[in-house]
């Protein structure tokens, strides 16, 4: 079993759906992070949690940790929320070796 | 500030070929690392760094070196390229706290092709 899996592996949306990204770990963890990855290659940080949720303009990340699972949320999406959106843990719980999801590729149609 | 700079952004080696991919941050981030992304897999990691003179291997170290001479620079030498090291490499930073990694903050991206 992957020690982070994410589903689904791909969806497609129209503008103004409301989206849900799933990501579930098999490790005890410290922090989550979750990040997106436009087409052309560029990977910035969305957010890094370790318990309850964020929030950032649209974006919504929430984490339970006892059931080792975490949900990005997408409010009114927009094409330009097309991207791959990837979660990562720390391999081995607390470490600085970080284990990547495969990655959800959304595209928002308009 | 630049954040983290990683050049080349292309490369064409040839089998046996060596050559070092360069990644620096103007960010004072303690902990750096390398990954490489193939289509159909996550980011792995190759080698990772906690700060200056301290390096360790990740998931996918074979074939790859490093060395962590300053806080600034983090570079990644292939030894003698192979076309299994076709793939996008990346370089990240971040503030390392006790025992955790803060926000990831990524270079832009190295395409390298084996041929």
């Amino acid at each position: 079993k992957n020690e982070v899996e994410q589903s689904p592996q791909n969806l497609t949306a129209q503008e103004g759906e409301f989206i849900t990204i799933n990501c579930s770990y098999s490790v005890g963890i410290s922090a989550l992070h979750w990040l997106q990855q436009h087409p052309g290659g560029g990977i910035v940080s969305l957010f890094m949690l370790s318990s309850g949720k964020k929030k950032h303009g649209r974006l919504i990340a929430t984490i339970n940790i006892q059931e080792k699972h975490s949900s990005l949320h997408i409010t009114a999406s927009h094409p330009r929320d097309s991207a791959v959106y990837i979660c990562a843990v720390p391999h081995g719980g607390a470490t600085n070796k970080l284990i990547f999801g495969t990655g959800t590729l959304l595209a928002v149609q308009p | 500030n630049a954040g983290v700079t990683q050049t080349p952004k292309f490369q064409v080696l040839k089998t046996g070929q060596s050559m070092t991919l360069q990644c620096a941050q103007d960010m004072n981030h303690e902990y750096m690392s390398w990954y490489r992304q193939d289509p159909g897999m996550g980011l792995r990691l190759i080698h990772y760094s906690v700060g200056a003179g301290i390096t360790d291997q990740g998931e996918v170290p074979n074939g790859y070196n490093v060395s962590r001479s300053t806080t600034e620079d983090f570079p990644l030498r292939l030894l003698s390229a192979a076309p299994s090291q076709t793939s996008v490499y990346f370089c990240a930073s971040s503030y390392s706290g006790i025992r955790r990694t803060g926000e990831l903050f990524f270079g832009e991206g190295s395409r390298l092709t084996v041929l």
